[in-house]
C-alpha cells in the first residue's frame, strides 16, 4: 500500500530564511510524487510534481522539491521565505487506483 | 491551469435535511472525479470516486446511502448529505484530473458545511 509521512506537525521560518518541508513515501513501484498547499477554508493548489527525469522539480512561487529515490524522500523547499507562504503543505503520492494518498500536512508559518 | 469549480463555499442546514455540493471541471472534461472530507487540522480522507455514467466507488466506512453522488456528465459530479447531522459538518472537496495517470488533479475550493 502506498503512504505518505509528513515528520512535522509545524514548520516555522523567519522571512527571507530558506524553508524545507519534509516528505517520505513508500510505493511498490515507481513513484508520481505531488506537493500541494492549502491557505484557510480553501481548496488544494498544486505547486509541482515528480513524475520522472531530474530529482530537483521547480514548481509555482518559487518552490522547489528533490527526489531522493535513496531516501525515499521528496522534500519540498524554497530559498527565501516569505510570510505569504505560510499555509498548510500536503504532500501525495498517486497509486494505481488514480487517487491520491495525501500526508498529515505540515503547517509551515513564517515569521516577519 | 485547469480548473475545477465546486459551489456552495459555505452552506448551514438544519439536523434532517438534505444539502447538495456541486462539483465542475470548467475546461476539461473529467471522467473521474475525487471527493475528500476534512477535519479540522487534520488531511484529506477520500470517500469516494466518481465516475462518469457508472455508479461511484466508495471508501471502506463512507456510508453510500448518506453521502450520495451522482456524476451525471463529465464536468459535472454531486455529493448530496442527506439527512443530516451536526457530526457530518466538515470540509468537502472535489477534485478531478484532466489527463493520465501522471498528471495532476485540480481540486475545488471547498465546502464548509454546517449542521445546526
Amino acid at each position: 500500500a502506498q503512504s505518505v509521512a509528513q515528520p512535522e506537525d509545524q514548520v516555522n521560518v523567519a522571512e527571507g530564511n530558506p524553508l524545507t518541508v519534509k516528505c517520505t513515501y513508500s510505493v511498490s513501484g515507481n513513484p508520481y510524487l505531488f506537493w500541494y498547499v492549502q491557505y484557510p477554508n480553501r481548496g488544494l493548489q498544486f505547486l509541482l510534481k515528480y513524475i520522472t527525469g531530474d530529482n530537483l522539480v521547480k514548481g509555482s512561487y518559487g518552490f522547489e522539491a528533490e527526489f531522493n529515490k535513496s531516501q525515499t524522500s521528496f522534500h519540498l523547499k524554497k530559498p527565501s521565505a516569505l510570510v505569504s507562504d505560510s499555509a498548510l503543505y500536503f504532500c501525495a503520492v498517486r497509486d494505481y487506483g488514480q487517487n491520491f494518498v495525501f500526508g498529515p500536512g505540515t503547517r509551515l508559518s513564517v515569521l516577519p | 491551469g485547469a480548473v475545477v469549480s465546486q459551489h456552495p463555499s459555505r452552506v448551514i442546514c438544519k439536523s434532517g435535511t438534505s444539502v447538495k455540493i456541486e462539483c465542475r471541471s470548467l475546461d476539461f472534461q473529467a471522467t473521474t472525479m475525487f471527493w475528500y472530507r476534512q477535519f479540522p487540522k487534520k488531511s484529506l480522507m477520500l470517500m469516494a470516486t466518481s465516475n462518469e455514467g457508472s455508479k461511484a466507488t466508495y471508501e471502506q466506512g463512507v456510508e453510500k446511502d448518506k453521502f450520495l453522488i451522482n456524476h451525471a456528465s463529465l464536468t459535472l459530479s454531486t455529493l448530496t448529505v442527506t439527512s443530516a447531522h451536526p457530526e457530518d459538518s466538515s470540509f468537502y472537496i472535489c477534485s478531478a484530473r484532466s489527463g493520465p495517470l501522471n498528471t495532476e488533479a485540480f481540486f475545488g475550493q471547498g465546502t464548509r458545511l454546517t449542521v445546526v
